[in-house]
């Protein structure tokens, strides 16, 4: 079964900071990974999504990158910012049409 | 047109009750998932409905767990005589489906629906 590893569960950081976050999977057999922000109280907002074929995404200060041989992907957010606070879950697509979503990294940008 | 909407926002039940959960995906997706996110917990796959073939059930955690999608559009997913552990928000997903290696399937998110059994 795909098992998805997100570190680090928590980080705190002061505003202007680059920032990693990282996700691991353990089957490389996936068609894609996307990367979501979760509010508190409020649904899930696609960030990226990179498919099997390709190395990385980059969507304004977002930077997503996928080693699928390895199972890794990172998140680099550049310049954050407070209202960047929010829990960031990475998941997997496998080729059996499921989704396996990592438990989240917590991220508390201070102003 | 608006993105996926579910109902009701929150739901209090008591144990034992059944209850249903609403989802409206994105017109022209065909891909519809459920998951739920338990306090404390990461998200966890459910069902799957991809046009009109069989569902993928084998996220369901039980038998009690039942869902539907009517006309390849709304679904409804049914928890029959609810149990405190049935407390999570239930969310719902929707996406084109690519026919091929997984292109365009970028998943789009309703707001959950947040279930408590007492």
């Amino acid at each position: 079964k795909q098992e998805v590893t997100q570190i680090p569960a928590a980080l705190s950081v002061p505003e202007g900071e680059n920032l990693v976050l990282n996700c691991s999977f353990t089957d490389s057999a996936i068609y894609n990974l996307q990367w979501f922000r979760q509010d508190p109280g409020k649904g899930l907002t696609s960030l990226l999504l990179i498919q099997s074929s390709q190395r990385e995404q980059t969507s304004g200060r977002l930077n997503a990158s996928l080693d699928k041989s390895s199972g890794r992907s990172t998140l680099y957010i550049a310049a954050s910012q407070p209202g960047d606070s929010a829990t960031y879950l990475c998941a997997v697509f496998n080729n059996f049409n499921k989704f396996y979503f990592g438990s989240g990294t917590k991220l508390n940008v201070k102003p | 047109g608006a993105g996926v909407s579910q109902s009701p926002s929150n739901k209090v039940t008591e144990k034992g009750k059944d209850v249903e959960l609403r989802c409206d995906p994105i017109s022209g997706h065909t891909a519809l998932y459920w998951y739920r996110q338990s306090l404390g917990q990461g998200l966890e796959f459910l069902i799957y409905f991809q046009g009109n073939s069989a569902p993928d059930k084998s996220g369901l955690p039980s038998d009690r767990f039942s869902a539907e999608r009517t006309g390849g559009s709304v679904s409804t997913l049914t928890i029959q005589r609810t149990q405190q552990e049935d407390s999570a928000v239930y969310l719902c997903a929707s996406s084109l489906w690519p026919g091929l290696a997984g292109f365009y399937n970028e998943q789009f998110f309703g707001p959950g629906t947040r279930l408590t059994v007492l």
